[in-house]
């Protein structure tokens, strides 16, 4: 088991542009979460998976923001029309049980 | 969502220990208090986690007060490599809770050789 794997590491956009972040958890955690974490701050929740059932969005996800996990495994986190405010570290995490394993993130950097 | 309290930074001396305090005075009877560390450039990394009784592992302590509205991370001999942001979590474990893990600003830990 190789953790949680997030790609791209990094991801330059201009604003207004759209991206996809992808998410590949450990295997066989039925929970996945994502989280927005900012400079100076502690990360913020934005949703959460159990399964392929997206069971709660921060007010934090805004219409721009839409967050899939088709067959249970995988997710994706698609920001559209990105802003500068967008950019932070986006941090992804899975869970079976009362630990969350957390992968090292996507930094995005919208010019 | 019950939050919780922490004091902005600390710091130890190295192979000292390290008390690191949490108050979370509006903490429900089904949320287990939570602790997780981040290194710099890092996700965050589980530590330990507990519901009433005093817990330890392999890498800290928690003492657990009485009336849980409050909690001490126990670090025994803090080394370089424990320099890092902790944060004091509390988390619904109820059948309605959904699991989430909400952060505050944590405590930044810095270790002094």
């Amino acid at each position: 088991d190789t953790g949680v794997s997030q790609n791209p590491r990094h991801k330059i956009t201009k604003r207004g542009q759209n991206v996809t972040f992808r998410c590949d958890p450990i295997s066989e955690h039925n929970r996945l979460y994502w989280y927005r974490q900012t400079l100076g701050q502690g990360p913020e929740f934005l949703t959460y998976f159990q399964n392929e059932a997206q069971l709660e969005k921060s007010r934090l996800l805004s219409d721009r923001f839409s967050a899939e996990r088709p067959k249970g495994s995988f997710s994706t986190l698609e920001i559209q029309r990105t802003e500068q405010g967008d950019s932070a570290m986006y941090l992804c995490a899975s869970s079976s049980g009362n630990e969350a394993f957390f992968g090292q993130g996507t930094r995005l950097t919208v010019v | 969502d019950a939050k919780t309290t922490q004091p902005n930074s600390m710091e130890s001396n190295e192979e000292e220990p390290v008390h690191l305090p949490c108050n979370h005075s509006t903490i429900s009877g089904t949320d287990y208090i939570h602790w997780y560390r981040q290194l710099p450039s890092q996700g965050p990394e589980y530590v330990i986690h507990g519901l009433t009784s005093n817990v330890n592992n392999r890498m800290a302590s928690l003492a657990i007060a009485e009336d849980r509205k409050s909690s001490t991370l126990i670090l025994h001999r803090a080394t370089l490599r424990d320099a890092a942001v902790y944060y004091c979590i509390l988390r619904d474990f109820s059948t309605s809770g959904t699991y989430k893990y909400i952060f505050g600003t944590g405590t930044r830990l810095k270790v002094l050789a």
